[in-house]
């Protein structure tokens, strides 16, 4: 069954540093959205793209985030200058077509910025 | 603003008993709902949804009903066994038209043998 996939699994980072995390989403999948999850806190929508553009961004989402599709299978979330508060696991998930509204989870990436 | 409330935070059963773990949703329009599960250290898997157009559905040991009025809805486990143990999400797709989930802060449920 095809999954969604992201690299890398952890991430260790200085502060002020740019991360860059990546996802594969599922093939034939038309929408894709970064989540991220404090510890021990409930997984928050950051953003949504669909046609090659972001549909919606949270508050979370500032200048600091961007998102990219740079080919036709990869979907990044690119954080200029990390802060401390950052650190957290970075969910990325896709979805089918508009009337499928099923969003399938990758692994997460746990960033930790010190 | 949107919102989903989860109860309780945490619960913990015998093996066998049922649980159950409920949401609430502000935003009025929302028209899907899913439930997900999550491991420790794992991804969040879809176990069961519902759309505002039915009011239970059923799929094997887990139910969830849908009250749209009341704006709240519940996950329902029965005969429960340890391997469900894990923390489980509610979720509310909200009315813009993205598809983005709003979630619950989560209830970690441990079955106890």
């Amino acid at each position: 069954e095809p999954e969604v996939t992201q690299t890398p699994s952890h991430q260790v980072t200085q502060m002020g540093q740019e991360v860059i995390l990546r996802c594969v989403p599922i093939s034939n999948h038309l929408y894709f959205y970064w989540y991220r999850q404090i510890l021990g806190q409930k997984v928050e929508f950051l953003v949504s793209f669909y046609n090659n553009e972001i549909s919606e961004k949270s508050e979370i989402f500032d200048d600091q985030f961007s998102v990219e599709r740079p080919d036709g299978s990869n979907f990044t979330l690119k954080i200029r200058s990390t802060k401390l508060e950052d650190s957290a696991m970075y969910f990325c998930a896709s979805r089918d077509r508009s009337f499928q509204e099923t969003q399938y989870f990758g692994p997460g990436t746990r960033l930790l910025v010190l | 603003g949107e919102n989903v409330e989860q109860h309780p935070s945490t619960l913990s059963v015998q093996e066998g008993d049922s649980a159950v773990i409920k949401c609430t949703y502000s935003d009025s329009a929302s028209n899907y709902f899913p439930w997900y599960k999550q491991e420790l250290g794992k991804r969040p898997q879809l176990i069961i949804d519902i759309r505002s157009n039915v009011g239970e559905k059923k799929d094997q040991r887990i139910a969830v009903t849908l009250n749209k009025t009341a704006k709240h809805f519940s996950l329902h486990i029965t005969e429960t066994q340890p391997e469900d143990s894990a923390v489980y999400f509610c979720a509310a797709k909200t009315s813009s038209n993205t598809g983005k989930l709003i979630f619950g802060q989560g209830t970690t449920l441990q079955v106890k043998p």
